[in-house]
């Protein structure tokens, strides 16, 4: 059973602040990694991707991968109040193909302006 | 920005009706999907479907649950006989490549599904 783990939060960090997000995967065979983010009522919408071992810059999103420990994280630096909303960890078992992606149940950060 | 489309916004139904949801995903995507979520739940892979036929499907993919292209445009889910428990935001999806080789997948807006 494929398994994507996230703490559910609330997540409360101050605006300005770094946000640190986490997710484990239970599947070993895991290739690809997404992050994704949901405001309430709203479909999921891509941040970033991974797929290397390391880390993945994009403007304020640096996301992190380590699968010798099956760990994934997504670091959002100096936060805006705009980037409350829910952050869905997926992965994909393979490096491609028309595989659907396992989410995590997500978790809900909130900016404090 | 090119976006998927889905249609209706919202449908309520009775137990054991049979409902039709819609999609148009972007014109020059080739992978589409169905994904759902049920309030307060983790979003949910259902069917993935490339070159006309599913690619893969989950173990909620049962024999209720069809997909079909009628045309060059819909991508549409079928669910043969509803259940209290289908309801649900229903996404579409799509993309133009294979997921997980740097190709971005895009939500619709979705289908909240209400089986009464």
């Amino acid at each position: 059973q494929k398994e994507v783990e996230q703490n559910s939060g609330p997540l409360s960090v101050p605006e300005g602040a770094i946000a640190s997000l986490n997710c484990t995967y239970s599947d070993r065979v895991s290739q690809s990694f997404f992050w994704y983010r949901q405001y309430s009522g709203k479909s999921p919408e891509l941040i970033m991707s991974i797929y290397s071992n390391g880390d993945k810059e994009d403007g304020r999103f640096t996301a992190q991968l380590n699968k010798a420990s099956q760990y994934v994280s997504l670091l959002i630096r100096d936060s805006q109040p705009s980037d409350s909303a829910t952050y869905l960890c997926a992965v994909n078992r393979r490096g491609g193909g028309a595989d659907g992606l396992t989410f995590g149940k997500g978790t809900h950060l909130i900016i404090q302006p | 920005e090119p976006e998927v489309t889905q249609t209706p916004s919202h449908q309520v139904t009775q137990m054991g009706q049979e409902v039709i949801l819609r999609c148009v995903p972007i014109s020059n995507h080739l992978y589409f999907y169905w994904y759902r979520q049920i309030l307060g739940q983790k979003v949910e892979f259902l069917v993935s479907f490339y070159n006309n036929e599913i690619s893969e499907k989950s173990e909620i993919f049962d024999d209720q649950f069809s997909v079909e292209r009628p045309d060059g445009s819909n991508f549409t889910l079928k669910i043969r006989s509803t259940k209290l428990e289908d309801s649900a935001m229903y996404f579409c999806a799509s993309s133009e490549g294979m997921t997980g080789v740097d190709e971005k997948l895009f939500f619709g807006s979705g289908t909240q599904l209400s089986v009464l």
